[in-house]
């Protein structure tokens, strides 16, 4: 069965903390891992991931792939109260997109 | 504004109703989706379309119907819904090609209640 685990569930830092999320996966024909960022509204994409060891970066984010290991992070560094938000992670596998349940960060000032 | 827009917004229903719900992108995308998110729940894609053909239906029921008139327009048409049929619904586009090959770009969602 195609699993997509994020971790943790959730999250409170404070501003300026920097935050590491996980996702976790287990499907068949791995083809990318994206990040998208879900406030109140639509989910905003963050990043695609194809390839190995290569760090994606936009301004105080940044997102790595690991695919022997089966995993992803996204780091959020000097957070602010606007990276409040819940962070999806999916897989593109098959003919799917699986996503995770997602990561709560709440950042207080 | 992603360029994807999506209505109603809201939208209450009794489980005797029909009702659709619309999605247009203004992107130049041939590919558009539908997807279902549950409280507490990981995102669910439930149909896929490639240059207007259906290419995944994700074992949904049929009580949902989608049509793709146009690569622009999608519609998820609603009838004899289930209480647990209530999310948010959310409608994205992309380039053509596998899922998860592009990246996806979402409209705001409509937040269905059944009755």
């Amino acid at each position: 069965e195609d699993k997509v685990v994020q971790s943790p569930l959730s999250l409170v830092v404070h501003e300026g903390d920097t935050v590491t999320l996980n996702c976790s996966y287990e499907v068949t024909n791995f083809r990318s891992l994206l990040w998208y960022k879900q406030e109140k509204k639509a989910p905003t994409f963050l990043f695609m991931l194809t390839s190995s060891g290569i760090e994606k970066k936009s301004g105080r984010l940044s997102s790595i792939l690991d695919k022997k290991e089966l995993f992803s992070i996204l780091n959020i560094t000097a957070t602010q109260t606007g990276d409040s938000a819940v962070y999806l992670c999916a897989v593109g596998h098959d003919y799917k997109l699986s996503f995770g349940a997602g990561t709560t960060v709440t950042v207080r000032a | 504004e992603t360029g994807v827009t999506q209505t109603p917004r809201h939208l209450v229903m009794g489980m005797t109703n029909k009702k659709s719900l619309k999605c247009e992108q203004h992107l130049g995308h041939n590919a558009m989706y539908w997807y279902k998110q549950s409280a507490k729940k990981p995102l669910e894609l439930m149909f896929v379309y490639n240059f207007k053909e259906q290419t995944e239906n994700n074992s949904v029921p049929s009580r949902f119907s989608p049509e793709c008139p146009n690569s622009s327009h999608l519609f998820l048409h609603l009838h004899t819904l289930q209480p647990e049929d209530s999310a948010l619904y959310l409608c994205a586009s992309s380039q053509p090609g596998l899922a998860g090959a592009n990246e996806q770009f979402f409209g705001p969602g409509t937040r269905l209640t059944v009755l």
